[in-house]
């Protein structure tokens, strides 16, 4: 069965400083990653996607992700956050095994900067 | 591209009554997905449709919740008779396979449903 883990219901992070929001995954085969960010009353909008190659993706608004296979982890990070980058961000997987399969979702795990 | 689009934005209704909310999917995705979203329960995949047919309804809390897609422009998820429970903001997101690889989805702005 395919899951997603992100440990942390909240980061908190001062302006200016890096950021590293954290997501583990199962799956039976290789994985899809990708990470969505909800600002308030919005839906979700992508930010970034791991589907094969290079392990550090960039994505949207200076945020990259490492796609880690022994730690089965894809955490998101930014080296210096804006308090605009306040939101819920998710992360998502899918095994690349289950054509037409739909992704599974985390918790989502809020974001706070403050200034 | 206008994106995914949502009808109505916001619904208030009194328990028991019928819910009907609206998708239409960006033009040439074949993919379409249900999702509810609550403070408690995160966000739940309902149903998701291939080419205008349902592949898995396996979220589909209960048989007062029905969905449709009629045809690639359009789709209704339905609840009757709504209950207080189902409140909760309702997402739409669709996405292309393209050549086979999972395109990212595209979210609605979503459907904040009181149900009273």
């Amino acid at each position: 069965a395919q899951s997603v883990a992100q440990p942390e219901d909240q980061v908190n992070v001062a302006e200016g400083n890096p950021l590293t929001v954290k997501c583990t995954y199962s799956v039976s085969g290789n994985p899809y990653l990708f990470w969505y960010v909800q600002y308030p009353n919005r839906g979700l909008q992508f930010l970034l996607k791991y589907i094969t190659g290079d392990n550090l993706v960039k994505g949207s608004y200076g945020f990259e992700a490492e796609f880690n296979k022994s730690q089965t982890s894809f955490h998101l990070k930014k080296p210096s956050a804006l308090v605009s980058d306040s939101a819920l961000y998710f992360c998502a997987v899918r095994d690349v095994g289950q054509a037409g399969t739909a992704l599974i979702f985390g918790k989502g795990t809020t974001l706070s900067v403050s200034s | 591209d206008a994106g995914v689009i949502q009808s109505p934005r916001h619904e208030v209704t009194e328990m028991g009554q019928e819910v009907t909310l609206r998708c239409k999917p960006i033009s040439g995705h074949d993919y379409l997905f249900w999702y509810r979203q609550t403070m408690m329960r995160g966000l739940e995949l309902l149903i998701y449709f291939n080419n205008n047919v349902p592949i898995d309804d396996s979220g589909m809390p209960e048989d007062r919740f029905s969905a449709k897609m009629p045809n690639a422009s359009f789709s209704t998820l339905k609840i009757q008779p709504s209950e207080p429970r189902d409140s909760a903001v309702y997402f739409c997101a669709s996405s292309t396979s393209g050549t086979g690889l999972p395109y990212e989805q595209y979210f609605g702005p979503g459907t904040r449903l009181t149900v009273t």
